[in-house]
């Protein structure tokens, strides 16, 4: 069983560019959680999101961030125009619907922007 | 929202001693309880979890204790090994919350 599929694993962007990071969840797993981690810092949580729906965002920031889940392919979590300020490891995690909690997470992505 | 505060944010013990991680949270509502091991340059991992009709959960080495009259809860690892190094987050969900909020981690560090 292959566990959530996160690519890439890095990527270095220029200030001004457009960051595309995705996710495969867990073969069975219809729900997808995005989590943002600053050097040093905890996770913190961006989006949670099901098939075609965005069911949380609140932790999204209003500009630049937007994510999907489409009803095939993969869950992507696009960043426009990046700062400096948005370079950190981005985690996606997935559970089963009625999970009860678990959450199974990814390798991450670290974006760097130069 | 949910607030999730997790001490110490650093943890030195000698290999062999016990090491133990404080969590308090916000939201009386919460009942779930999870904590997550991240090693260097991974994801993290789920190692154990509590519900709120739980008191206290053990898993070999690792136990996990839930007062939520205080709201808080505790992870011990006793008869601490190398491979116990990495960092730990405490993490809580509610009821009817949508999202697990996580504690600002506790880096462990085993001495030989």
């Amino acid at each position: 069983n292959a566990g959530v599929m996160q690519n890439p694993r890095h990527l270095v962007r220029r200030r001004g560019q457009e960051a595309r990071l995705r996710c495969s969840p867990m073969k069975g797993h219809s729900h997808v959680y995005w989590y943002r981690q600053l050097p040093e810092e905890g996770l913190k949580f961006m989006v949670y999101l099901q098939k075609e729906n965005i069911i949380d965002e609140s932790g999204m920031p209003k500009e630049r961030f937007s994510a999907e889940f489409p009803k095939e392919g993969p869950s992507i979590l696009r960043i426009q125009q990046v700062v400096r300020g948005d370079s950190a490891a981005y985690f996606c995690a997935s559970s089963p619907q009625d999970s009860g909690g678990e959450l199974f997470f990814g390798e991450g992505s670290r974006l760097t922007v130069l | 929202g949910e607030n999730v505060e997790q001490h110490p944010s650093t943890l030195s013990v000698q290999e062999g001693d016990s090491a133990v991680i404080k969590c308090t949270y916000s939201d009386s509502a919460s009942n779930y309880f999870p904590w997550y091991k991240q090693e260097l340059g991974k994801g993290p991992q789920l190692i154990i979890d509590i519900r709120s009709n739980v008191g206290e959960k053990k898993d070999q080495r690792i136990a996990v204790t839930l007062n939520k009259t205080a709201k808080h809860f505790s992870l011990h690892i006793t008869e601490t090994q190398p491979e116990d190094s990495a960092v730990y987050f405490c993490a809580a969900k509610g009821s009817s919350a949508s999202k697990i909020i996580f504690g600002s981690g506790t880096r462990l560090s085993i001495r030989p």
